[in-house]
Order: structure tokens, then C-alpha cells, then sequence
């Protein structure tokens, strides 16, 4: 089934731990994007890549890092969690040619204690 | 620094009643995306407003783009219980990696 997977779909974490989420897409899309979700404050881009190689800072970088080693994958680093992190996080992909639309995965639900 | 407002916040209405949701933005843009998220569960894209004065509808809810004014709205014909979700907007803000900036949502609850 084409789209976006994304793992763990939820996890506890205690604070200091380092923490990989993890993005997937199989619609060979160039553009992926990182996204967190808090309560009243809409979804923040974290980070973005628009191809392959290239990763950029989106508005709330600051603990996290990502990479884009290949089309498909997109990481999320936690290297050290923080509970200000405690956020549903979502990953989105999109064509840079011929549509504009970014497509979500389904989140990863992160509670950092 | 752009900037994504929308109101309102909450919205409960009746079943057939009509009703619009508005989306006010900070700086020049000419792309507008709305996306619906029930809870618990992902985005859903919309609608892609793409030019001044774009109109597109999909069953009984119609999206506008006002690019002048800086304001989209999604508006609501005759409600139905279906409908009940957050409803986001979100501009592209023209930068280097079509970032995405996002409303608040609006909760809409339609009742029986």
C-alpha cells in the first residue's frame, strides 16, 4: 500500500535518552518534512529535506537532527530528550513537480518523562 | 516571520446549518492548503487553493482564496454530523522548501 509509515507509533521515553523516530515513504516523493503537534498550537515544522542529501531547519529545530540518506527514509534524532518534547510528531512527503500537496504519515506519539 | 490565524478556535453547530471558518495570513502568498485531522489520527488533505480568487468545493464544504485580502474560507453548507473535525489551514510560505506554516485548527462538532 503506497504512502507514509512511520515507527514507533507511540513511546515512553525518559528524559536524556536519545531517540530515533523513524519516517518511510514509498511514493518516491523528493520532499519530506517533520512536523510536531501540541495541544492549541497547531503543527510546527521541525525539519525539512528536498531531496535526497539535503535536510534544512524549519521553525523549532533546536534537539532534533535529522538525515536524508536516500529517497525513501527520514529520521528524527532526539540526541537527548527533554519532556518539552512531549509532542505527537508527523511526518509528511510531497512531488516537487506537478503538485503541491503534502502527504502525512500517521504519527508517532512521544512522552518524554 | 509569517504568520496563520484562524478563526474560530471552536465551533459547535446544529445539523443543516451552514457556517464559515476563516484563515487569516501575515505575508504575500498565493498557495493555501486545508487539511482535516479527526482525532487521534492523521491530516487529511482538502483542498490546494493555488491562484487569487481559486474556488473549490467537495461536497459540502467550499474552500476561497482571497490573496489580496490575505484570507481563505472554508465554509459549510448544511452540516452534517460526518463533518465533526479539526480543520486546519496552512501557507506556503514561497521559501526554499515550500514550508508549511499552520493555523491553530479549528474543532468543528455538528450535532444531531
Amino acid at each position: 500500500i503506497a504512502g507514509i509509515t512511520q515507527a514507533p507509533t507511540s513511546q515512553i521515553l525518559a528524559a536524556g535518552r536519545r531517540m530515533t523516530l523513524r519516517c518511510t515513504q514509498d511514493m518516491r516523493h523528493n520532499a519530506m518534512y517533520w512536523y510536531r503537534q501540541d495541544l492549541g498550537l497547531g503543527l510546527r515544522l521541525i525539519h525539512y529535506s528536498n531531496t535526497a542529501g539535503t535536510t534544512g531547519k524549519g521553525e523549532v529545530p533546536d534537539g532534533y537532527s535529522v538525515s536524508r540518506a536516500n529517497t525513501d527514509d527520514f529520521p528524527l534524532t532526539l540526541a537527548s530528550a527533554v519532556p518539552s518534547q512531549t509532542s505527537v510528531y508527523f511526518c509528511a512527503s510531497r512531488k516537487t513537480s506537478g503538485s503541491y500537496t503534502q502527504y502525512f504519515g500517521p504519527g508517532t506519539r512521544l512522552t518524554v518523562l | 516571520e509569517l504568520k496563520v490565524e484562524q478563526n474560530p478556535l471552536f465551533l459547535s453547530m446544529q445539523e443543516g446549518k451552514n457556517y464559515t471558518i476563516y484563515c487569516n495570513y501575515s505575508t504575500t502568498s498565493d498557495r493555501l492548503y486545508w487539511y482535516r485531522q479527526d482525532p487521534g489520527k492523521s491530516l487529511e488533505s482538502l483542498f490546494v487553493l493555488l491562484s487569487n480568487g481559486a474556488v473549490k468545493q467537495e461536497g459540502r464544504l467550499m474552500a476561497s482564496l482571497d490573496t489580496k485580502a490575505r484570507l481563505s474560507t472554508l465554509h459549510i453548507t448544511a452540516a452534517v454530523h460526518d463533518l465533526s473535525a479539526t480543520y486546519f489551514c496552512a501557507v506556503d510560505g514561497g521559501n526554499a522548501g515550500n514550508m508549511l506554516t499552520f493555523g491553530g485548527g479549528t474543532r468543528l462538532m455538528v450535532k444531531p
